[in-house]
């Protein structure tokens, strides 16, 4: 399976600044999706990040707010801007190998954000 | 719309026992995916297994087992003789047959104590 990295894996934010997360994958893989683990609480899917194009975002969540970068196939980049201490969570990359929608999701090791 | 639902919240059992992890879940798609990942207090989350809707056959794989039932829209996860390692919160998602992200149940946090 690919090797995820991702970076930082942790930090400590003040509120109203923005914070870049990035994913690297070991491989070239078609789907890369971004993941938010807030405090004791299960994942949500962010968005799905598009290589070449814009993301896709799930209800709830917006591009101003996330904007997510994927310029190839092996690296992404996730956004949190203007944070606030409700932005305080895990958040993970995922990645999924193949064009079959039933290969394994295997997920990086996360970033913690603590914004006060 | 999608839904998983895994009802219990906590579980705790003593070692060598066996323990149920109940998942229920909701979909309208015909074709969909369902898996479980396990996440220790480390914070990793560690894939387990991957489960088509075409294929209800049950699955062991050491002290783990799974039970897919179609019928009743679950996807139950067993782990005999339970052992302290097996602490940890347990997921299970679901993914439609299009190309989108999992939807993951509320986990269940599971203590082993020795």
């Amino acid at each position: 399976s690919a090797v995820i990295s991702q970076k930082p894996s942790r930090d400590i934010c003040q509120r109203g600044t923005s914070l870049t997360i990035q994913c690297q994958v070991d491989s070239q893989v078609t789907m890369m999706f971004w993941y938010r683990q807030q405090p004791g609480q299960s994942l949500t899917l962010i968005a799905t990040a598009n290589q070449g194009s814009e993301a896709t975002y799930e209800s709830g969540f917006v591009i101003d707010k996330f904007p997510i970068s994927r310029p190839n196939l092996t690296f992404s980049t996730l956004t949190v801007s203007n944070m606030s201490p409700e932005d305080s969570s895990i958040y993970l990359c995922s990645v999924e190998e193949g064009r079959q929608s039933y290969n394994e999701q295997f997920f990086g090791p996360g970033t913690r954000l603590t914004v006060l | 719309a999608q839904k998983v639902t895994q009802a219990q919240t906590e579980i705790s059992v003593v070692e060598k026992e066996d323990v149920t992890l109940d998942c229920v879940y909701e979909t309208r798609d015909t074709t969909y995916y369902l898996f479980w990942y396990k996440q220790p207090p480390s914070g990793e989350l560690v894939f387990l297994i991957r489960r088509n809707s075409f294929d209800e056959q049950n699955e062991i794989s050491g002290r783990y087992s799974w039970n897919f039932q179609k019928s009743t829209s679950s996807f139950n996860f067993t782990i005999t003789a339970s052992q302290v390692v097996d602490s940890a919160v347990y997921f299970c998602a679901l993914r439609g047959g299009g190309a989108d992200g999992l939807t993951f149940g509320k986990g269940t946090h599971l203590i082993i104590q020795p």
